[in-house]
């Protein structure tokens, strides 16, 4: 079975400054999706970004990037210019052969103005 | 293009009562699964259905069940509620896996007393 493990529950980061969060998972397929989604105080769970797994190339959204090590199986994100909007709790998922996805625990973020 | 429709969004329910939920998904989308979020278990994967055929279940007991129709909405069934079946439940659309991609709808609420 897949897992994903995310080692910080929390962190903070001043506005407009840089900030990475950690993701590592487990599994034995070799193809497979990895994402990261946030979910603001409103609870709705949007997709930051999307990473597949035969793609050596980082996937980048805006201020949003993503250091994919597969051999190392991980996957971080890194915010730049960090803004207030960007406070939520942010979940790495796993997607593979078995129509689900695995999500880790989550890592809530605070932006400080 | 309308997003992922979740009803009702709260729900209050008394322990041994059943409820039902709706997820209508982006339109053209035909795989629709669900997950539990609870703060305790984090998000945790329900059911997943594909034009009709459940791909996959989750760890939940019987109690649990879903379906999907012919234009690919989908419902969840909860019988005999329980405290701890108190949680967020969240439906995801995806074009043809929630593997690849998966979009949320804001969830429902359901407290049972």
């Amino acid at each position: 079975a897949q897992t994903v493990t995310q080692s910080q529950p929390e962190m903070s980061v001043q506005e407009a400054e840089t900030v990475t969060l950690s993701c590592t998972y487990d599994t034995s397929e070799s193809n497979y999706y990895l994402f990261w989604y946030k979910q603001p105080p409103s609870r709705q769970m949007i997709l930051v970004i999307r990473q597949e797994a035969y793609k050596q190339q980082n996937a980048t959204e805006n201020r949003f990037s993503v250091n994919f090590q597969k051999a190392a199986k991980s996957f971080s994100l890194k915010i730049s210019d960090s803004q207030l909007g960007d406070t939520a709790m942010y979940f790495c998922a796993y997607g593979g052969s078995n129509y689900k996805l695995t999500f880790g625990k989550g890592t809530l973020l605070t932006v400080n103005p | 293009k309308a997003g992922v429709t979740q009803t009702p969004r709260y729900l209050i329910k008394t322990r041994g009562q059943q409820v039902t939920l709706s997820c209508s998904p982006i339109s053209g989308h035909r795989s629709v699964s669900w997950y539990q979020q609870t703060p305790g278990q984090g998000l945790q994967f329900l059911f997943e259905y594909f034009s009709e055929t459940q791909r996959n279940k989750g760890n939940f007991p019987g109690r649990f069940s879903g379906r999907q129709f012919s234009n690919s909405r989908s419902e969840m069934n909860v019988s005999t509620l329980e405290l701890g079946d108190s949680a967020l439940y969240l439906c995801a659309s995806s074009l043809q896996g929630v593997s690849t991609e998966a979009f949320f709808g804001q969830g429902t609420r359901l407290t049972v007393v």
